[in-house]
């Protein structure tokens, strides 16, 4: 596509639940990154993909988060038994390759949990 | 560990006039520096970068300064217009990290009519 696109934009959710938030990158870009955002914050790093493989997976939260890419194309993150201090806007970015490349950002999945 | 940050959280500035959005970095050996911009509702989109072995970068309307001895860059931009208004962000790659950048907490700038 055209750009970075992820879904849903928003998603509200009740603490425990699971949720799964969607990534498609650029055609052709190997890269692909997880960030998240609170309101008014800065972005905060959660993991990185080169193809399929993670190598840095520094950022994840807790062990409720993971994330995995199929295809080097699409990615998923997914956050078990939601809290509330995970509500925030998660962003997703790709770029050629990584490192030292200019990452291109979707618009967010914003997440409330009640 | 490493840091990146912005001198001012907020900016305001006259339609206009020149806007100056200033970053510092805690890593002597960062060798590649970004500029994003977020509006709204949106994802954060590339401005302009530049490496070290330049200590400056012009692009249409923005200019980017690097001094290396300081560990500071700066975003400048020229003839600030309404739809300049957004948040800036500076990052730079974390040191021997692969593909992690990391992100100063932003400068909301906003543009008088």
């Amino acid at each position: 596509g055209a750009g970075v696109s992820q879904s849903p934009s928003n998603k509200v959710t009740e603490k425990g639940k699971d949720v799964e938030l969607r990534c498609d990158p650029i055609s052709g870009h190997t890269a692909l990154y997880w960030y998240r955002q609170s309101l008014g914050q800065g972005l905060e790093f959660l993991i990185y993909f080169q193809g399929n493989s993670a190598p840095d997976k520094s950022g994840l939260p807790s062990d409720r988060f993971s994330a995995e890419r199929t295809g080097g194309s699409v990615s998923t993150l997914t956050i078990q038994r939601t809290q509330q201090e995970d509500s925030a806007v998660y962003l997703c970015a790709s770029s050629l390759r990584a490192p030292n490349e200019k990452l291109f950002f979707g618009s967010g999945t914003q997440l409330s949990v009640l | 560990g490493e840091s990146v940050g912005l001198h001012l959280p907020t900016l305001s500035v006259q339609e206009g006039d020149n806007s100056i959005i200033n970053c510092a970095y805690s890593n002597s050996a960062s060798d590649y520096f970004i500029w994003y911009k977020q509006e709204s509702g949106k994802g954060p989109q590339f401005i302009i970068d530049i490496r070290s072995n330049m200590d400056k970068r012009q692009g249409q309307r923005v200019t980017v300064l690097l001094n290396k001895t300081v560990k500071h860059l700066s975003l400048q931009i020229a003839a600030t217009q309404p739809g300049d208004s957004a948040v800036y962000f500076c990052a730079v790659p974390a040191y021997n990290q692969g593909g992690k950048l990391i992100f100063g907490q932003g400068t909301e700038l906003s543009v008088k009519p």
